[in-house]
């Protein structure tokens, strides 16, 4: 079985301003990574993941995650927010079945 | 291009009654699941389906029961409706197991419950 701890719950940040989210997981094996973001009032949508290969992945709009297998950390960053990131973001794992396990979730809040 | 489409949106129940949420998608997927979103606790899994005729429990399968009768519909049933029950329910799709790479969940938009 596979948990994942996001470890802020909310997180205000000023327009410009970087900002980093932080999600460690546990797992007995070989894990897959997830970055989901979910706007106000709406389902969630893929944000990046990490399945193999490189453990720098990036999204289109300008977030990136550094899988580090040694401290079973997957954090996301962004070097200049935006208003429109406001949202809520969730770390997930899998360990190579159908089912993903989520985290309690981070609330972004940008801040002009 | 509608994905996945849950209803209803919104429904206010008192407590013993029963409902069934709806979650159809478009895309011939074979992989659908439904999950709860609770406050400080993220998407919890409730039930998941791996085809057409075949449903398997999540984490939280107490309380909900579903169906799979048709491969772009998965029902999620409360039979008799409890408080612990209310929450936003999603429903998401997929056409590959994670493993394979490809795998995406396409969400549905939510179903917000309220029980009292």
């Amino acid at each position: 079985a596979q948990s994942v701890t996001q470890l802020d719950s909310q997180v205000p940040v000023f327009e410009e301003a970087p900002v980093e989210l932080r999600c460690n997981y546990s797992s007995s094996v070989s894990v897959y990574l997830f970055w989901y973001v979910q706007y106000p009032n709406q389902g969630l949508q893929l944000l990046l993941k990490y399945l193999s290969g490189s453990t720098l992945v990036e999204s289109i709009n300008g977030f990136e995650a550094e899988f580090n297998k040694s401290q079973t950390s997957f954090h996301l960053r962004k070097p200049s927010v935006h208003i429109s990131d406001t949202a809520e973001y969730f770390c997930a794992v899998t360990s190579n079945d159908y089912k993903l396990s989520f985290g309690a979730g981070t609330t972004v809040t940008v801040r002009a | 291009n509608a994905g996945v489409t849950q209803t209803p949106k919104f429904r206010v129940l008192k407590t013993g009654q029963s409902m069934t949420l709806l979650c159809a998608q478009d895309m011939n997927h074979e992989y659908m699941y439904w999950y709860r979103q609770d406050p400080g606790m993220g998407l919890r899994l409730i039930h998941y389906s791996v085809g057409e005729g075949t449903t398997a429990k999540g984490e939280v399968p107490d309380g909900y029961n579903v169906s799979r009768l048709k491969k772009q519909n998965f029902l999620l049933g409360l039979e008799s409706a409890a408080p612990s029950q209310t929450s936003v329910y999603f429903c998401a799709s997929s056409n590959t197991q994670v493993a394979s790479g490809a795998n995406v969940l396409t969400f549905g938009a939510g179903s917000r419950l309220t029980v009292l």
